[in-house]
């Protein structure tokens, strides 16, 4: 198993402002991964956060909006730059801990209001 | 492409009754994961089960239950005796290299 520890759990940013978010695991693990999670909405893959290169971003997803890093295999951060109301959401982290048991371990999630 | 559906958005049901949540997925590997997650008030995701592709076995947990047809892309979640601590909303995930694809979920409600 893996334990992730998030933060912060929540904050409210005024709009054009940048916040990161980190996600820190106790364990090495294999892939790590960062959802969004709009109010009432289901959860949607951001990116994966690849250890040591550019993350991996899904469709509608931008580097210059969501820069992640990854410089080792228990640590991420995501940033969520120049925000607006709409980026109010949940934002999780996930970690695979290995290829073969793919069970994935979820944050307890950040949740940000831009006012 | 992978993706997952969730057809039933709301169901209420009265205490004591079952419930079935119904999920319905697509993709083109033949190795792959389906999932189950409950999402209560609170706002933290539950794990509630796992089951790759090639174990078509149903499984039974408690009140709980899950039956998994690849024949109809199905993986359907069974509440038997449903509580008032059973609302929440449910998500059914598939994932076929450690990235999820997330049903809309069901919003499940339990009146007493």
């Amino acid at each position: 198993s893996a334990v992730i520890s998030q933060k912060p759990s929540r904050d409210i940013c005024q709009r054009g402002t940048s916040l990161t978010i980190q996600c820190q695991v106790d364990s090495q693990v294999t892939m790590m991964f960062w959802y969004r999670q709009q109010p009432g909405q289901s959860l949607t893959l951001i990116a994966t956060a690849n250890q040591g290169s550019e993350a991996t971003y899904e469709s509608g997803f931008v580097i210059d909006k969501f820069p992640i890093s990854r410089p080792n295999l228990t640590f991420s951060t995501l940033t969520v730059s120049n925000m607006s109301p709409e980026d109010s959401s949940i934002y999780l982290c996930s970690v695979v801990v290995d290829r073969v048991n793919t069970e994935a371990f979820f944050g307890q999630g950040t949740r940000l209001t831009v006012v | 492409a992978q993706k997952v559906t969730q057809a039933q958005t709301e169901i209420s049901v009265v205490e004591k009754e079952d419930v079935t949540l119904d999920c319905v997925y697509e993709t083109r590997d033949t190795t792959y994961y389906l999932f189950w997650y409950k999402q209560p008030p609170s706002g933290e995701l539950v794990f509630l089960i796992r089951r790759n592709s090639f174990d078509e076995q149903n499984e039974i947990s408690g009140r709980y239950s899950w039956n998994f047809q690849k024949s109809t892309s199905s993986f359907n979640f069974t509440i038997t005796a449903s509580q008032v601590v059973d609302s929440a909303v449910y998500f059914c995930a598939l994932s076929e290299a450690g990235d999820m694809r997330f049903g809309a979920g069901t919003r499940l409600t339990v009146k007493p």
